[in-house]
C-alpha cells in the first residue's frame, strides 16, 4: 500500500521560477488537499478538492493552482515562487466516512531563494 | 474566523514523565477533534474525539474532550524517548469535512533518557 505520495521530497527554487509538487493517492479518496508548514505556525490549508474536477480554495491560496483531474492526482502549481514560499508541504487524502481522519504524504522541503 | 490554540509549543522531560498536552479551540460548527503525532515528516493519525466526550485510549496515549470548555487534553504516561515528535491538534468542521482541517501550533515535546 503506497498510500498518498508526493514528489519530489526536496526542491530549491530561484525566486520566480514555477514548479508543479506532485500529489498521488492509491485509496480512492475523495477528499485531498495541500497544506504548508511553517515553523510556529501549524499546518495551513493551500486547497482542496472533494472530487475530480472540482477545487476550492483554503487559507493561504495567494501565489498557488491546483486542478484535479483524476481521482488520484492532484498536483499543486507554483506560479512564481517567492522566498515567502519557502515551506514544507503535505498532500492529504481522505473520505467522508472517515470522519476526520487525513492520511498524509512525507511532504516537500521547498526553499525558494 | 475557526481557530485552535495548542500548548504549551514546547516540552521537555524525562523518560518515565507524565505529560498532559492542551488544545483549545473556536469553531462555527464543531464536528470532531482530532491528535496526530509528528515525528520527521507526515503526521499520523492518533485520536478523533467528538462531543460525546467519550475518552480515547492507546497504550500509554489518552485523550479526551470537554465540550463545555471547548477543549481537549492529550496525555501520556510513563513517556519513552520514542515519545518524542511534534502533537498536533485539528479540529474538522461540520458541513466542510476533514478535506479542511484547522491546525493548531503544534507542541514540540522532547523526551530526555
Amino acid at each position: 500500500n503506497a498510500g498518498v505520495t508526493q514528489t519530489p521530497k526536496f526542491q530549491v527554487l530561484k525566486t520566480g521560477q514555477s514548479m508543479t509538487l506532485q500529489c498521488a493517492q492509491d485509496m480512492n479518496h475523495e477528499y485531498m488537499s495541500w497544506y504548508r508548514q511553517d515553523p510556529g505556525m501549524g499546518l495551513r490549508l493551500i486547497h482542496y478538492s472533494v472530487g475530480a474536477g472540482i477545487t476550492d480554495q483554503g487559507e493561504v491560496p495567494n501565489g498557488y493552482n491546483v486542478s484535479r483531474s483524476t481521482t488520484e492526482d492532484f498536483p499543486l502549481r507554483l506560479l512564481s515562487a517567492a522566498p515567502s514560499q519557502t515551506s514544507v508541504y503535505f498532500c492529504a487524502s481522505t473520505y467522508p466516512d472517515l470522519r476526520g481522519e487525513a492520511f498524509f504524504g512525507q511532504g516537500t522541503r521547498l526553499t525558494v531563494v | 474566523e475557526d481557530k485552535v490554540v495548542q500548548s504549551p509549543l514546547s516540552l521537555v522531560v524525562h523518560e518515565g514523565d507524565t505529560v498532559t498536552l492542551n488544545c483549545s479551540y473556536e469553531v462555527t460548527n464543531f464536528r470532531s477533534l482530532l491528535w496526530y503525532k509528528q515525528e520527521k515528516k507526515a503526521p499520523t493519525f492518533l485520536f478523533m474525539l467528538t462531543s460525546s466526550g467519550i475518552e480515547k485510549k492507546s497504550g500509554r496515549l489518552s485523550s479526551i474532550l470537554d465540550k463545555k470548555e471547548l477543549s481537549s487534553i492529550l496525555n501520556i504516561t510513563a513517556t519513552q524517548t520514542g515519545d518524542s515528535a511534534i502533537y498536533l491538534c485539528a479540529v474538522e468542521p461540520f458541513f466542510q469535512g476533514a478535506q479542511k482541517l484547522v491546525f493548531g501550533q503544534g507542541t514540540r515535546l522532547t523526551i530526555n533518557p
